[in-house]
This record gives structure tokens, C-alpha cells and sequence, in this order.
């Protein structure tokens, strides 16, 4: 089945202690993007890649650490979580390197409590 | 001012009527345009493009309105499994990616 994975579906921790969540995707999407989702501001863009070994930031990348070593994954990194990082997180992808023209395939969702 | 604005509802219907709102973009070079549907804070699906002729699938329809920069979506004879939160998303262009609306809330009442 195509899809994309994301894990942990949901994790509290605290401040300072560094997690990953980690993306899976297994359609050989190019293109893949990081969102965070916060009541009232939509979804706002955090990290995006065009391709292995190419990532960009988004819309509020700071905090934030992804990388891009394999094409089907794309781990997102808070180094230092702080609570004003407490949000919904979805990972997407999507076909050919303009992922602004195709349709993106989110995942589940991470809910990321930071206390 | 916000790349992509929506009315957030919510709008309450009953089964049957039909439901309309637009959703405003701020850039006028902006080339494409979607409509997600996103239920309970589960993952947004898309729901369709928005082609600059308008286009319709089944009982929605999207249209564009470049001069004024905002599309629509209508939603005819609504179902009870049509409560969602729809989102508008648009290019931003010179960069690859997009910016999302917040949604608009669709209750349909039996």
C-alpha cells in the first residue's frame, strides 16, 4: 500500500531532551516537506527537500534539524524541544521535484507535547 | 497580511442544502490551487486541483477567480460524511512550496 509513515504517533517529553520523529515514504517520491499544524494558523511549512542530500528551510525552521540521506526517508529533529514546539506535525511527499504542483501525501500525524 | 485567507465557519447545514465559501491568495502570481480535506486533525487529503476553467467532481465544485484572487468551492446536495475541514492551499511562487489556509469547517446536520 502506498503511504507515508511517520513515529511516534504521539510523544510528550520535556524541555531539552532531543527526539526525532522519523518519515517513511514509499511511493519514490522526490519531494518531501515537513508541516506543523497549530489551531488557527493552518499548516505552516518547517523543512522541505527536493531530493536526497537537498533540503530547505520552510516557514519556521527554527528549532528544527531534518535530513535527507535516503530518498524514502526524512527524519525531523528537535535538538532542544521547547513547549512553544508543542504541535501536530505531519510529514508529506510528493512526485517530481515541484512539490508546489502535484498533490502531497501527508502522513498520520505526530502530536508532540513538550513540557 | 496572510498568503492564503478562509472564512473559518463554521457552516452548519442540513443533508441535502448546498454549501459554498472562498478562500482569498495574495499573490497574483500564484499558479496552483487545491482544495484538502482534513477530518477531526487527521491528515489532510486532497480533495481536488482548482483548474483556471473551473472543474467539478461529482457534488463539488471548484472555481478560480484570478482577477479577484480567490477560488471557491461548492459543495451540492451535502452529505453528513462531508463535515470536514476543508483547507485552501496555494503555490507561493519563486520558492517550492505552499501555503495553506486555515480552513473553513463544514457541519452537515441530519
Amino acid at each position: 500500500e502506498a503511504q507515508v509513515t511517520q513515529n511516534p504517533r504521539y510523544l510528550i517529553t520535556v524541555t531539552g531532551k532531543k527526539l526525532t520523529v522519523t518519515c517513511s515514504q514509499n511511493m519514490n517520491h522526490e519531494y518531501m516537506s515537513w508541516y506543523r499544524q497549530d489551531p488557527g494558523l493552518g499548516l505552516r511549512q518547517i523543512y522541505y527537500s527536493m531530493n536526497v542530500e537537498v533540503t530547505d528551510k520552510g516557514d519556521v525552521p527554527e528549532g528544527y534539524k531534518v535530513s535527507r540521506k535516503e530518498k524514502r526517508n526524512f527524519p525531523l529533529i528537535l535538538e532542544s524541544p521547547s513547549p512553544n514546539q508543542t504541535s501536530l506535525y505531519f510529514c508529506a511527499s510528493s512526485p517530481g521535484s515541484g512539490g508546489y504542483y502535484n498533490e502531497q501525501f501527508f502522513g498520520p500525524g505526530t502530536r508532540l507535547t513538550v513540557l | 497580511r496572510k498568503e492564503v485567507e478562509q472564512d473559518p465557519g463554521p457552516f452548519n447545514v442540513p443533508e441535502g442544502a448546498t454549501v459554498a465559501f472562498n478562500c482569498t491568495y495574495s499573490n497574483s502570481a500564484s499558479q496552483s490551487f487545491f482544495w484538502y480535506r482534513q477530518d477531526c486533525r487527521k491528515e489532510p487529503k486532497l480533495l481536488m486541483s482548482v483548474y483556471s476553467s473551473g472543474n467539478e467532481d461529482g457534488r463539488f465544485t471548484a472555481q478560480l477567480n484570478r482577477a479577484s484572487q480567490y477560488i471557491s468551492l461548492l459543495i451540492r446536495d451535502s452529505k453528513l460524511s462531508d463535515s470536514a475541514t476543508y483547507l485552501c492551499v496555494v503555490n507561493i511562487p519563486d520558492d517550492y512550496k505552499l501555503s495553506f489556509g486555515a480552513g473553513t469547517t463544514v457541519t452537515v446536520r441530519a
